[in-house]
């Protein structure tokens, strides 16, 4: 089955700064890669989602970037704000069973 | 729309007894997803339905869970016998087969002593 490797586990920066979380998958045939925030003791929340027809997508200081050869995606998040702080997952799933396969999260923790 | 709602929110139980968590699912989603989180293994999916008929349940950890869709709009997880590693955050999740987006209910958390 699928296998969603994420990294860092842990990520802390300055506000202001960028922050860059990365994952890479397994099964070649994923077509669907969200990204999922969660703040403590609260529920995931899709944040930003790509195709694999799509290389990059932006929504305000988010943005997503897949590789399909290298079989990675990354999130980015510009100009963080303290608000940001969270953990974030990603996951990817073949577009047809809609079974989606997460990764180990990443805790961000933004400064002020 | 009032979202995936899940009860109870919270449950502390003894080794031993029967634990049942119940979802209701957006109104007009027709898949319904179970998933698990602890610190130890993270967010593991563990059964999901399509159309009330389950279509996945290789993520169930054993006999003692299983789960029934008996109609579009409501759905449960049990435990039997519960036991201390059953601890941690049970989230039902639901989606429209046209679509991919999940949307998360807020979570039963389970104690079992």
């Amino acid at each position: 089955g699928e296998n969603v490797e994420q990294h860092p586990s842990t990520l802390s920066v300055q506000e202001g700064d960028s922050a860059v979380i990365k994952c890479t998958y397994s099964d070649s045939a994923s077509n669907y890669f969200p990204w999922y925030k969660q703040e403590l003791g609260k529920r995931p929340q899709l944040i930003i989602d790509i195709r694999s027809n799509v290389g990059e997508k932006k929504d305000q200081r988010i943005a997503v970037t897949l590789n399909k050869t290298a079989k990675h995606f990354s999130l980015h998040i510009t100009e963080t704000q303290p608000e940001d702080s969270a953990v974030y997952f990603c996951a990817a799933s073949i577009g047809s069973n809609y079974k989606l396969t997460f990764g180990k999260g990443t805790l961000l923790t933004v400064n002020p | 729309d009032a979202g995936v709602i899940q009860s109870p929110r919270h449950e502390v139980t003894e080794m031993g007894q029967e634990v049942t968590l119940r979802c209701k699912p957006i109104s007009g989603h027709n898949s319904l997803f179970w998933y698990r989180q602890t610190m130890m293994r993270g967010l593991e999916l563990l059964i999901y339905f399509n159309n009330n008929v389950p279509i996945d349940d290789s993520g169930m950890p054993e006999d003692r869970f299983s789960a029934k869709m008996p109609n579009a709009s409501f759905s449960t997880l049990k435990i039997q016998p519960s036991e201390p590693r059953d601890s941690a955050v049970y989230f039902c999740a639901s989606s429209m087969t046209s679509g991919n987006e999940q949307f998360f209910g807020p979570g039963t958390r389970l104690t079992v002593l």
